[in-house]
């Protein structure tokens, strides 16, 4: 599988967007790229997934640079309720039906009021 | 749409002994995985069953079992506890299998071995 690596913690001020990176040098061509992150006492929660294009959806954007080594996730106006854990995965349609996820120690993002 | 349930939520037992967690998906799916969440090892999987039958396995010993029933509920087993099995176990379920596939967690349980 395919490795992903993102900082450890961010920080952010309350309103303001947040860009959390991610490097994924090794990616295949078949590899989606997903998101999810997990609030203080939850299970983690879906956030957004991608293969090639940028994409939206009501939580958050997803870019995906050209030559897909590297993505970011953009929270437009980051809120207190955002601050969680963010890991950034890869999953492989090569590997078969499967939904195993593999996470890393994501990016701890703390926000600010 | 009601959510992943798990249960019990919370759960206390005693080295050597066995215990048994629920995982209910989300109506109308079919696949099941569990995770084991420790501080020190973060989130790892465990298994994954689709349609009743185990489709991938994590690298865990054969203490922890896992099954799936035709309405897609799951069950997991852990055998002969050990005091490093203290852990959120949490459940994910999917509509279908695939990487392009979202997956939707539980609250977990939370396992504590004395």
């Amino acid at each position: 599988d395919a490795k992903t690596t993102q900082p450890n913690s961010m920080e952010s001020n309350e309103e303001e967007p947040v860009h959390l990176p991610c490097n994924h040098s090794t990616i295949s061509g078949t590899d989606y790229i997903h998101w999810y992150r997990q609030l203080p006492s939850q299970g983690p929660e879906y956030v957004i997934h991608g293969l090639t294009s940028n994409v939206n959806n009501r939580m958050a954007s997803l870019a995906i640079a050209e030559d897909r080594k590297s993505s970011t996730l953009i929270l437009h106006r980051a809120t207190l309720r955002d601050a969680a854990v963010y890991y950034c995965i890869l999953r492989d349609v090569g590997g078969g039906a499967t939904n195993k996820l593999i996470f890393g120690t994501g990016t701890l993002l703390a926000v600010q009021p | 749409k009601a959510g992943v349930t798990q249960t019990p939520r919370y759960l206390i037992k005693t080295r050597g002994q066995q215990v048994t967690l629920s995982c209910s998906p989300i109506s109308g799916h079919r696949s099941v995985s569990w995770y084991q969440q420790t501080p020190g090892q973060g989130l790892q999987f465990l298994f994954e069953y689709f349609s009743e039958t185990q489709r991938n396995k994590g690298n865990f010993p054969g203490r922890f079992s896992g099954r799936q029933f035709s309405n897609s509920r799951s069950e997991m087993n852990v055998s002969t506890l050990e005091l490093g099995d203290s852990a959120l176990y949490l459940c994910a379920s999917s509509l279908t299998q695939g990487s392009n596939t979202e997956a939707f967690f539980g609250q977990g349980t939370r396992l504590t071995v004395v």
